[in-house]
This record gives structure tokens, C-alpha cells and sequence, in this order.
């Protein structure tokens, strides 16, 4: 069964640092999104994306975060200057056109120190 | 945007005891998910619901969308400890259809 990949499963960071999240959304995908939870919260909406650009952006997905896909395989999720609230973990997810089905990853568990 | 509430945060069960949560919103909801979330997992959908009163069934899971589309819930059917996680009811939104995730129901199920 097709499996969206995020690299890495845990990234230790120190606060300031920038760090990038990687994920291989499921091929035939078009929607693409980052999701965030705080260890033993709800999972948080980020960002959603589409067609090469943000369709839509949560009050959580300031400046300090970004979202590229820069090879048509790739989606990736920035985070200039971490912060002690960054830790969480961090699920990209995707769908394809025509179905509202969200196929997440298996999460990359940021830490920042 | 809206948000859904979902009730109860935690709930333990015996192992073969039912289970229900419960998710509601004050306004009309045009359709809800549910995902499930293992300890330690990812969320993972089990079910859409799109119409007034629409019941499905997966096994021993039950899925209901109230008449006025306000109001779902979950029913588990004799737990498991298989059936340990996080449930989730989620909501789709805007013409990207955002899904906007409740706080969801940890159940722990006592063997």
C-alpha cells in the first residue's frame, strides 16, 4: 500500500537553529499538508498546499516557517529559527484530487533544547 | 473557523466493555471524519460521513452523523485492547478541504 515518507524520525536541535523536515507525499497526490502535536495534544493544522503554492496557513505557520516542493517528489517544511515551543512531532500528509482522505506519515519528532 | 468539541478526553474501559465518544459543533457540519491515533502512531481515517442521520458500521466500530449534522459519534462494541488509542473526529473546511482535527478521545482498555 502507498506510504507518505518523512525523514527524519527524530531531529535533536538547538533553539535558534533551522531545521528541515522532509516528506515523500504518495505519487499520484496533488494535496499536500503539515500537521503538528505537541506531545499528548491535539494534531494541529499548519499548512496546506497545492498546485505549487500555500492554499492555506494556520496563525501557528508564521515567518518562521516555510513550505517548497523543489523537485516535484519532495515537500519539505522549514523552520528558520527553532524555538523551545517547536518540539513536537510534525505529520505531512497528503490526498489526492476528487478525494478528501488524508494519508498521513509516520511523523518527525523535533526536539529543541 | 469552526471547531468541533469532542467529549470525553479520556475514558477507560474493562477489556469487552462498550465505548463511546462524541463530537459536536454549533454549527452545520457539511461532513466529519474519524481517525485513529495508536500510542505512539500517526492519525489513520477510518470513516466519512456525509449525510443527515447516515450511520455506518466497521465491525464492531459505529459510525453516527446526527439528523441536524451537528453532533457524531463513535461506539465501539466490546473493546479490545486492540482498540487502545486516540480517536479523533475531524472536520473538512474550505475549498481545499482543510481538515481541522477535535481534541480527541484517549481510550485506554483495562485487560
Amino acid at each position: 500500500e502507498p506510504e507518505v515518507t518523512q525523514t527524519p524520525s527524530h531531529q535533536v536541535t538547538q533553539m535558534g537553529q533551522e531545521v528541515i523536515l522532509r516528506c515523500v507525499p504518495i505519487s499520484n497526490h496533488l494535496y499536500f499538508y503539515w500537521y503538528r502535536q505537541i506531545l499528548g495534544q491535539k494534531v494541529e493544522f499548519l499548512v496546506s498546499f497545492y498546485n505549487n503554492e500555500i492554499s492555506e496557513k494556520s496563525e501557528i505557520f508564521d515567518d518562521q516557517f516555510s513550505v517548497e516542493r523543489p523537485d516535484g517528489s519532495n515537500f519539505t517544511l522549514k523552520i528558520r529559527s527553532t524555538k523551545l515551543e517547536d518540539s513536537a512531532m510534525y505529520f505531512c500528509a497528503s490526498r489526492p484530487s476528487g478525494a478528501n482522505v488524508l494519508t498521513f506519515g509516520a511523523g518527525s519528532r523535533l526536539t529543541v533544547l | 473557523g469552526q471547531q468541533v468539541m469532542q467529549i470525553p478526553q479520556y475514558q477507560h474501559v474493562q477489556e469487552g466493555e462498550d465505548f463511546t465518544t462524541y463530537c459536536n459543533s454549533s454549527t452545520t457540519l457539511s461532513n466529519i471524519q474519524w481517525y485513529k491515533q495508536r500510542p505512539g502512531g500517526h492519525p489513520v481515517f477510518l470513516i466519512q460521513l456525509v449525510k443527515s442521520g447516515e450511520v455506518k458500521k466497521q465491525k464492531r466500530l459505529t459510525f453516527q452523523f446526527g439528523e441536524a449534522k451537528k453532533n457524531s459519534s463513535l461506539h465501539i462494541t466490546a473493546t479490545q485492547t486492540t482498540d487502545v488509542g486516540t480517536y479523533f473526529c475531524a472536520e473538512l473546511s474550505g475549498g481545499y478541504q482543510k481538515v481541522t482535527f477535535g481534541i480527541g478521545t484517549k481510550l485506554q482498555v483495562i485487560p
